[in-house]
């Protein structure tokens, strides 16, 4: 079945820098990655997500890349602000019968101000 | 609008109680899902019902019982819990099942209802 690695496990950056969160995955044949963005006692937000047939996607201060050739993707978030502070994650699925989505294991950011 | 709803917020049960939790979606998604959430981990899937039936059950203990009554509803029944059960259950939905054919449709979750087994 599919693993997803998610490294690191904690991010620190100074409010207004870049935060780049890593994603691997082993499945050759997943083709959809969303990422999550969970703050404290709420559910998971689907904040952007990248299919297999597309190399970048950005949506205001987020972006995620994807190489699969390497099998990671990425998530880019911009001119961070303290609101950004949550856990990520990200996850890979693959389309056919029983595909079901696989989580990494989560990253929190917290973002200084 | 991409809102799924869970109640109750907050549950609290003894071990030989019986609990229903609750998850309601009015987007016309025909996939909907169960998750356990324990803390710092990831979520892990329980159920997914497609087209109102249970089309995965990822060999959960048989305390939990789901239930699809129709599109928009989603039920968890629960009977006599153990203390490691406690954890934040989630709900969410997708347009189709991730089986669709030719795409996988974005999954869109509730806030969750926390439960503690005392």
């Amino acid at each position: 079945g599919e693993n997803v690695e998610q490294h690191p496990s904690t991010l620190s950056v100074q409010e207004g820098d870049s935060a780049v969160i890593k994603c691997t995955y082993s499945d050759s044949a997943s083709n959809y990655f969303p990422w999550y963005k969970q703050e404290l006692g709420k559910g998971p937000q689907l904040i952007i997500d990248i299919r297999s047939n597309v190399g970048e996607k950005k949506d205001q201060r987020i972006a995620v890349t994807l190489n699969k050739t390497a099998k990671h993707f990425s998530l880019h978030i911009t001119e961070t602000q303290p609101e950004d502070s949550a856990v990520y994650f990200c996850a890979a699925s693959s389309t056919g019968a029983n595909s079901k989505l696989t989580f990494g294991k989560g990253i929190t950011l917290s973002v200084r101000p | 609008d991409t809102e799924v709803t869970q109640t109750p917020k907050h549950l609290v049960m003894g071990m030989t109680n019986k609990k229903s939790l609750k998850c309601e979606q009015h987007m016309g998604h025909r996939a909907m899902y169960w998750y356990k959430q324990k803390a710092k981990k990831p979520p892990e899937l329980m159920f997914v019902y497609s087209y109102e039936k249970l089309s995965i059950n990822e060999s959960v203990p048989s305390r939990f019982s789901p239930e699809c009554p129709n599109s928009s509803l989603l039920n968890l029944h629960l009977h006599a819990l153990q203390p490691e059960d406690s954890a934040l259950y989630l709900c969410a939905s997708s347009l189709f099942g991730l089986a669709g054919v030719g795409r996988t449709y974005e999954q869109y979750f509730g806030p969750g209802t926390r439960l503690t087994v005392t």
